[in-house]
């Protein structure tokens, strides 16, 4: 089964600066890797898949970039809506799993 | 817009079997290029992948739920349904249908539903 790392476990940042979440696949996953953002309350959603691709309505201040098995979500300029929980998933193969999320905080 | 919504008791005893339904508007379960998932997250924690099912019937298991895990489609009500019996504490949680795309990321995703299991 492969194992997805998500550092740091919570990042704190002050709104407007920058924040990189890192995401690791215990074997390659090619670029088949999505990123979801949850907030409290709510349902996750899709951000980017193929690893660099931002979904339907996503801001173009999230970008993702990597492959193989080391991955960035990059928010170029923290909005007060960004801060939330985000999560990687790799779809190379069965089972699909999930890293443990990264909390974005206010600083 | 496609939605999904999950529906099902929101209590289940310990050894009894939870089943869930995720009814599905505003598009047809039927899609060839969509597989229909189910993913849990136990409260705080993070997000677990159950299984998914392809209109077809073919359906993809975790491994480590496998031997409790049945999905199932009903085309003729555009819903899918997902049954894991033997529950234990560990399987509370919020349980989430989505939809997956054929390369598997979900995108929509229900708005979850929180099952617990206590006697």
């Amino acid at each position: 089964e492969m194992v997805m790392t998500q550092s740091p476990a919570t990042l704190s940042v002050s709104p407007g600066e920058r924040a990189t979440l890192s995401c690791r696949a215990s074997q390659s996953v090619s670029s088949n890797l999505a990123w979801y953002q949850q907030k409290p309350g709510q349902s996750p959603r899709l951000l980017i898949y193929g690893a660099s691709t931002r979904a339907t309505g996503i801001p173009a201040r999230f970008s993702g970039s990597g492959s193989g098995t080391e991955f960035t979500l990059t928010i170029s300029s923290l909005q007060s809506e960004d801060f939330a929980v985000y999560f990687c998933q790799h779809y190379n193969s069965w089972p699909l799993t999930f890293g443990g999320g990264t909390k974005v905080e206010i600083e | 817009q496609l939605q999904l919504q999950e529906s099902g008791p929101g209590l289940v005893r310990p050894s009894e079997t939870l089943s869930l339904t995720c009814t599905v508007s505003g598009g047809s379960i039927s899609s060839s290029s969509y597989y229909w998932a189910w993913i849990r997250q136990p409260p705080g924690k993070g997000l677990e992948w159950i299984g998914s099912i392809y209109y077809s019937g073919s359906t993809f298991y975790n491994p480590s739920l496998k031997s409790r895990v049945i999905i199932s489609v009903k085309m003729s009500k555009n819903q899918f349904s997902l049954n894991l019996s033997s529950v234990t504490a560990a399987d509370t949680a919020v349980y989430y249908c989505a939809r997956a795309d054929v390369n598997n990321w979900f995108d929509p995703w229900g708005q979850g539903t929180l099952v617990a299991v206590s006697s």
